[in-house]
């Protein structure tokens, strides 16, 4: 079975700054990789995803994520963050063999982001 | 465009008592998963469904149940409600192979009291 892991459970930045948060994940087989973000009483939306093809995937508002096979890792990194990107964020990994549909999420990154 | 529509946004229960969430997916979508999110805690799958069967199974407990309807809704039904049931029940829709992520609705959140 799958596991995700997110080394930092809170982040406090300022405007302006860069982001970079941490996942791990432990699957030996082919994944497909989501990050989803969650703002403040809203539901869970899709920042980006990767299947296969480039490591580097670009998703909306400016985030990216990088996937590093020999490091189980897909963090997500942005240059420059905004108020607006206060959230919770959540990263997901899911068996692409077709084993399962369900994909595994991490215990999330509450990021803050002070103006 | 059409989004996963949950109702009711709210719904305060006793104790003991039964709540029925309910789950419209995007058009064209027929598979169906409910998630249970504690508060500061991650989305726990709890059931799916594709073309009204039930597809997959999580940490859902033997007091609710679930189903999909022809029109490819699905109902969440609880009962015996417990105070640590209170949460937010999300539900998400895809079509059969989900490979580009889910469209997740935005939630019920139960209170009991």
């Amino acid at each position: 079975a799958q596991s995700v892991s997110q080394h930092n459970h809170h982040v406090i930045l300022s405007e302006a700054a860069s982001l970079e948060l941490g996942c791990n994940y432990s699957y030996g087989g082919t994944v497909n990789l989501f990050w989803y973000v969650q703002y403040p009483g809203q539901h869970l939306q899709l920042l980006l995803k990767y299947f296969s093809g480039d490591p580097l995937v670009k998703g909306i508002k400016g985030f990216e994520a990088e996937f590093i096979k020999s490091k189980f890792s897909f963090n997500l990194r942005k240059p420059s963050v905004q108020w607006s990107d206060t959230a919770e964020y959540f990263c997901a990994v899911k068996d692409a063999s077709g084993g399962s549909y369900i994909p595994t999420f991490g215990r999330g990154t509450s990021l803050i982001v002070h103006p | 465009a059409a989004g996963v529509i949950q109702s009711p946004r709210h719904l305060i229960k006793e104790k003991r008592e039964t709540a029925t969430l309910k789950c419209y997916p995007i058009p064209r979508h027929d598979t169906v998963y409910w998630y249970q999110q504690g508060p500061g805690q991650d989305p726990q799958f709890l059931i799916s469904f594709y073309e009204k069967m039930q597809s997959d199974k999580g940490s859902i407990p033997d007091r609710f149940s679930a189903q999909q309807f022809s029109d490819y809704h699905s109902e969440l039904n609880m009962s015996s409600l417990e105070l640590g049931d209170s949460a937010l029940y999300f539900c998400a829709s895809s079509t059969g192979t989900p490979n580009y992520g889910y469209t997740f609705g935005s939630g019920t959140r139960l209170t009991v009291v």
